[in-house]
């Protein structure tokens, strides 16, 4: 199966720290990307995926469980322009075609 | 300049016209895909290319046709445009060969935003 599942809204506050989940179906599991989408914009490469353990850019940091289908993305030291679409998606097989989650909307509050 | 390029970037159209969107890259990569993306759907996958010679249907190929011209230009054709295919449409590209341990990275163009009345 393809399902991406990540929440559809989330909420948090200026300054603090904000984890966003995606889980999938591990059948032929070949990587796992983030994604930023700001509102009627382009989505952006964030962070990338293909062995366990946490990957760390700066603010922000992936980790991914393959044997239990899991990613989040951890954003530290919110700011108001992290306000923005996140998108989950999961690269399967040799085709290495992109399967997206719906996304989560993340609202970075003053 | 923008590595990826879309046009237009919003168009109004009527039911039963034909409509093309174009995309082109200077980026230099090989594969190139087109994606739609309706409100709470998240990203869908139209068709893509690995080459010029080279084009995949993908999840929703059913009402469009693509051009892949030249390995810098990937056009996306709707022959006869319906209500249900409006939405904002990214193309994007990435390259097959590996840069900084991951390959295939995919980077979008701005997006269509196209309506059909």
């Amino acid at each position: 199966g393809q399902n991406i599942d990540q929440p559809t809204e989330m909420t948090a506050t200026e300054g603090a720290i904000v984890q966003i989940n995606c889980t999938y179906q591990t059948s032929g599991f070949n990587g796992l990307f983030w994604y930023q989408q700001h509102a009627g914009e382009a989505p952006t490469f964030l962070s990338y995926n293909v062995l366990d353990g946490l990957e760390e850019k700066g603010r922000f940091s992936s980790f991914l469980s393959r044997s239990k289908g899991y990613s989040y993305l951890l954003l530290k030291e919110l700011q108001m322009k992290d306000s923005a679409s996140y998108l989950c998606a999961v690269r399967r097989g040799s085709a290495r075609q992109l399967t997206f989650g719906s996304g989560t909307q993340l609202t970075v509050l003053p | 300049d923008a590595d990826v390029t879309q046009t237009p970037r919003n168009r109004i159209t009527k039911t039963g016209k034909r409509i093309m969107l174009e995309c082109s890259q200077t980026k230099g990569h090989d594969r190139m895909y087109w994606y739609r993306q309706d409100p709470g759907l998240g990203l869908r996958l139209i068709y893509y290319s690995f080459d010029v010679k080279d084009i995949n249907k993908g999840e929703i190929s059913d009402g469009y046709s693509v051009s892949r011209q030249a390995q810098a230009k990937f056009s996306l054709s709707l022959e006869s445009a319906i209500p249900n295919q409006t939405a904002l449409y990214f193309c994007a590209t990435s390259d097959s060969r590996t840069s900084g341990g991951i390959t295939d990275t995919q980077y979008f163009g701005p997006g269509t935003r196209l309506t059909v009345l």
